[in-house]
């Protein structure tokens, strides 16, 4: 099957750092990608629908500025916590969906964030 | 995109049981996904159902569907401990964006 990995699995940096996370589709390429938020115990919450070549399409109430989104090619996205803080701690991962049209997303195996 | 809502909340089972967990949702939809997420890991995709479908087997989940009642469940059949894990149902309405809910968290007992 598709095979989605992240990068990297965990991080721990001091607040007011910069972390960035790189997810890439190894066998099959992806005009959209997508990032999600774990809190423990809780659902995922879709931050942004990363797309080839154009701007990122945040969902309400993710801030564009903190979390940078970068979908250089067609099977690398980048998601960058920027001047992180203690309160971005939580688990990042990604999806993305092979050009199959049946709308089954592949997902990473998450990145831990742990802010100090 | 549309969130299903996965009931029970939580199930804890001996192995060899049969586990059921079963998903609402509000509006129709083109097809309905069901994750596994074991625990600090990412989401794996289990099996689709389309709406003009019933019932679909694989290996030993069944998951069924009703349209009507707007609800799906996901049967497993002789549980074992690897099978302790997170069920996400996602219904899908057509958009390539997936909405999950909380979940069901089962453990299965040796």
């Amino acid at each position: 099957g598709a095979v989605v990995s992240q990068h990297p699995s965990r991080v721990i940096c001091k607040s007011g750092t910069s972390v960035k996370i790189e997810c890439r589709s190894l066998d099959f390429q992806a005009t959209t990608m997508f990032w999600y938020r774990q809190f423990p115990k809780k659902s995922l919450m879709l931050m942004a629908t990363s797309n080839e070549g154009s701007k990122a399409t945040y969902e309400q109430g993710v801030e564009k500025d903190k979390f940078l989104i970068n979908h250089a090619s067609l099977t690398l996205s980048t998601l960058t916590v920027t001047s992180a803080h203690p309160e971005d701690s939580s688990f990042y991962i990604c999806s993305a969906s092979p050009p199959t049209g049946t709308d089954t997303q592949y997902f990473g195996p998450g990145t831990r964030l742990t802010v100090l | 995109s549309q969130q299903g809502e996965e009931d029970p909340q939580a199930l804890s089972i001996q192995e060899g049981e049969n586990a059921t967990m079963n998903c609402s949702y509000k509006t129709s939809i083109n097809n309905l996904q069901w994750y596994r997420q074991n625990s600090g890991r990412g989401l794996v995709h289990l099996i689709l159902i389309r709406s003009n479908e019933r019932e679909k087997h694989s290996g030993r989940l069944r998951v069924t569907l009703d349209t009507s009642k707007k609800s799906s469940s996901l049967l497993i059949t002789a549980s074992r401990a690897a099978d302790t894990a997170s069920y996400f149902c996602a219904p899908n309405s057509g958009y390539s964006t997936l909405t999950f809910g909380k979940g069901t968290m089962l453990l299965v007992s040796p």
